[in-house]
C-alpha cells in the first residue's frame, strides 16, 4: 500500500489557524475512523496529538482538532503558536497495516 | 509511568545482522500489541511490523516480509527486531511503540541502525 499524501510544509503567522490534509483511499482513510496524527520535534519521538480522527489526549491543547471527509483527514491547528513550528505526521491503523503520511513541516513564520 | 527504552542499534556492513530490543515498563506488557516503526535520516515515519499480545501473530511492511522478524518475551517485558540481510537503505532510527485501540499512545526514544561498508 502506498503511503498517505501530506503537503511537505505549511505554514502560518501566530495566532492564525493552519489545517494541514491527509489524503488516502477508499481502503484506508475512508474505510476507518482510525485516523491518528503525531507530532515531531526535530530528534525526538513523534508524540501523539490527534486520535481516532477527531479525539484529544489529555494534555494536548485543544487548539488542536481533526476531522475527516471522504478519503481526506485534515489537522487544525489554531491561534498558532512559535512551539507548534514542527512535523507532523498522520496515521491510518488497519488492523494488520499501518500506513503513514511523508510529513508536513510546519512553520511558525 | 509508561517506558520503552530501545537498544541494539549501532554500525552493521551491508548483508549483515542485527537485532534490537525494546524493554517496556510501567504498564502490562503482554496486554498490549507493539510495533516497529523506522524513520529514516531526514524522512519521514515508515511502519515495519507489529506482534499480537501473545507473539502467535506478527505482520510486516510488504518490502521487509522475509528479512525481519518481530518477536516478544512477556516474561521479560521485552519486544525483539531481528534484522538480517541488512541494507543500506535500511539506515534509520527505529522505534518501538504501544498501541492502544488505533493509535501510537507511547514510544520509545528510537535506536540508530547505520548500514555501511
Amino acid at each position: 500500500q502506498s503511503a498517505l499524501t501530506q503537503p511537505p510544509s505549511a505554514s502560518g503567522s501566530p495566532g492564525q489557524s493552519v489545517t494541514i490534509s491527509c489524503t488516502g483511499t477508499s481502503s484506508d482513510v475512508g474505510d476507518y475512523n482510525y485516523v491518528s496524527w503525531y507530532q515531531q520535534h526535530p530528534g525526538k519521538a513523534p508524540k501523539l496529538v490527534i486520535y481516532e480522527v477527531n479525539k484529544r489526549p489529555s494534555g494536548v491543547p485543544d487548539r488542536f482538532s481533526g476531522s475527516k471527509s471522504g478519503n481526506t483527514a485534515s489537522l487544525t491547528v489554531s491561534g498558532l503558536q512559535a512551539e507548534d513550528e514542527n512535523d507532523y505526521y498522520c496515521s491510518s491503523y488497519a488492523g494488520t497495516t499501518v500506513l503513514f503520511g511523508g510529513g508536513t513541516k510546519l512553520t511558525v513564520l | 509511568q509508561v517506558q520503552l527504552v530501545e537498544s541494539g542499534g549501532g554500525v552493521v556492513q551491508p548483508g549483515g545482522s542485527l537485532r534490537l530490543s525494546c524493554a517496556a515498563s510501567g504498564f502490562t506488557f503482554s496486554s498490549y500489541v507493539m510495533h516497529w516503526v523506522r524513520q529514516a535520516p531526514g524522512k519521514g515515519l515508515e511502519w515495519v511490523a507489529l506482534i499480537s499480545y501473545d507473539g502467535s501473530n506478527q505482520y510486516y511492511e510488504d518490502s521487509l516480509k522475509g528479512r525481519f522478524t518481530v518477536s516478544r518475551d512477556n516474561s521479560k517485558n521485552t519486544l525483539y527486531l531481528q534484522m538480517n540481510s541488512l541494507r543500506p537503505e535500511d539506515t534509520a532510527v527505529y522505534y518501538c511503540a504501544r498501541v492502544l485501540r488505533s493509535h501510537f499512545d507511547s514510544w520509545g526514544q528510537g535506536t540508530l541502525v547505520t548500514v555501511s561498508s
